[in-house]
């Protein structure tokens, strides 16, 4: 079956460190790959999405880039921010059927500290 | 755009109660799915519709939950009877076509608390 696995957390930082969550992914077929941030007491937002091998997507700083030799999506930030505090979610999706079905990692908890 | 909007924000029941989580998906999105996040399992999905029509309820845990959508405006998650092990945040998500490009909005979950 299709999974995601990510490194477990908390990931605690202090502000302006370099930030790499990894994600490996295991999927029977051609996925999109996603990161979605959760901040506290809110939903999950999407934060960044590549959809074939090589792509690299980006978004307030972060990066991630499409391996599909290695089947891994790791997500990166140069310079992180108290504000980045929150749970990051890697997923997949696998277009079956129309539908829209994504796949989730157990999220891992970043803490930046000044 | 208001976003999805989910209600309550935190209900707390006694465990043998019926439980009612609703939710309002963006306007004009054809998807609607229903996670359920606790720290065992992390995300799960429970549930998804396309165009009112229930798709996929494998991830439904047992009879006691049920999901309706009766528009495109509006959906239910409903438990009955409720026990202790339901106790989790429920979010609601929605997107705007299915496929693989198009991103979930999710609402900011309701906190069930069954005691």
């Amino acid at each position: 079956g299709n999974s995601v696995t990510q490194m477990e957390g908390p990931v605690t930082l202090s502000e302006e460190a370099f930030l790499t969550i990894n994600c490996t992914y295991t999927a029977t077929g051609y996925p999109s790959l996603f990161w979605y941030v959760q901040y506290p007491g809110e939903g999950l937002q999407l934060l960044l999405k590549a959809t074939k091998a090589d792509d690299k997507g980006s978004n307030k700083g972060f990066e991630a880039t499409y391996r599909k030799e290695t089947t891994s999506f790791h997500l990166e930030k140069g310079s992180v921010q108290v504000s980045d505090s929150a749970v990051y979610f890697c997923a997949l999706n696998l277009l079956t059927g129309g539908g829209n079905k994504l796949t989730f990692g157990t999220g891992t908890q970043l803490k930046v500290e000044l | 755009d208001a976003g999805v909007i989910q209600s309550p924000r935190h209900e707390v029941t006694e465990m043998g109660q019926e439980v009612t989580l609703r939710c309002k998906p963006i306007s004009g999105h054809d998807y609607l799915f229903w996670y359920r996040q606790t720290m065992m399992r992390g995300l799960e999905l429970l549930i998804y519709f396309n165009n009112n029509v229930p798709i996929d309820d494998s991830g439904m845990p047992e009879d006691r939950f049920s999901a309706k959508m009766p528009n495109a405006s509006f959906s239910t998650l409903k438990i009955q009877p409720s026990e202790p092990r339901d106790s989790a945040v429920y979010f609601c998500a929605s997107s705007l076509r299915g496929g693989w490009n198009s991103p979930l909005h999710f609402g900011n979950g309701t906190r069930l608390t069954v005691t």
